[in-house]
């Protein structure tokens, strides 16, 4: 299966800063990439698929980038809503696999 | 707009079947192309593609369960399950029913949108 490795694990950030997250593939999955968001006691929320495309009602501070094996996910403006925790995901290839996540949390 | 809600017993005893049904409401499940999926989330861990039905009934499973799963619809009740069987601690876990949707394109094949629509999540222990 492909391994998704997301780094950093935490990511401290004030409100109003720019954060950066990355994930990788071990292959290539081409474009077929997806981030989710998911807070605490809640089901994760599609922010991006096809590596860069916003899905439905995705503020344009949520941008992503990448293919084949390197991604990223950056966020504008941290705003105290975007806190928690993101996953990326391939649907390049069955099983279908995540990474083990990017906590963002405020600093 | 679609909704998705988990059902089923929130303890079961180890080496017994998981059993949790996924009612989808909103739409209906007959939607052509969309994969209904099952995903789980182990305590302060992250998520594992359990497995997913879609068509007519074809189902794809995550290998590390394949022996122990079963994912099956009820077109009529608008309705689709997931049964886990022979559970041990290891499968203490949330488990989400989850629309991957994707939608069929008119020159042929299908275009991806991602896992756009999931249930809250039911919490399931394995405890004797």
């Amino acid at each position: 299966e492909i391994v998704m490795t997301q780094s950093p694990a935490t990511l401290s950030v004030s409100p109003g800063e720019r954060a950066t997250l990355s994930c990788r593939a071990s292959q290539s999955v081409s474009s077929n990439l997806a981030w989710y968001h998911q807070k605490p006691g809640q089901a994760p929320r599609l922010l991006i698929y096809g590596a860069s495309t916003r899905a439905t009602d995705i503020p344009a501070s949520f941008s992503g980038s990448g293919s084949g094996t390197e991604f990223t996910l950056t966020i504008s403006s941290l705003q105290s809503e975007d806190f928690g925790v993101y996953y990326c995901h391939q649907y390049n290839k069955w099983p279908r696999t995540f990474g083990q996540g990017t906590k963002v949390e405020i600093k | 707009q679609v909704q998705l809600q988990e059902s089923g017993p929130g303890l079961v005893k180890p080496s017994q079947t998981l059993s949790l049904t996924c009612s989808v409401s909103g739409g209906s499940i007959r939607s052509a192309g969309h994969y209904w999926t099952w995903i789980r989330q182990h305590p302060e861990k992250g998520l594992e593609w359990i497995g997913c039905i879609y068509d007519r009934g074809n189902t794809l499973y995550n290998p590390s369960l394949k022996s122990r799963v079963t994912i099956s619809a009820d077109t009529s009740r608008s309705q689709f399950s997931l049964k886990l069987t022979s559970v041990t601690a290891a499968d203490t876990a949330v488990y989400y029913c989850v629309r991957d949707r994707r939608e069929q394109l008119a020159i042929g094949g299908f275009y991806y949108y991602g896992m756009d629509v999931w249930g809250q999540g039911t919490t399931v222990i394995v405890s004797s």
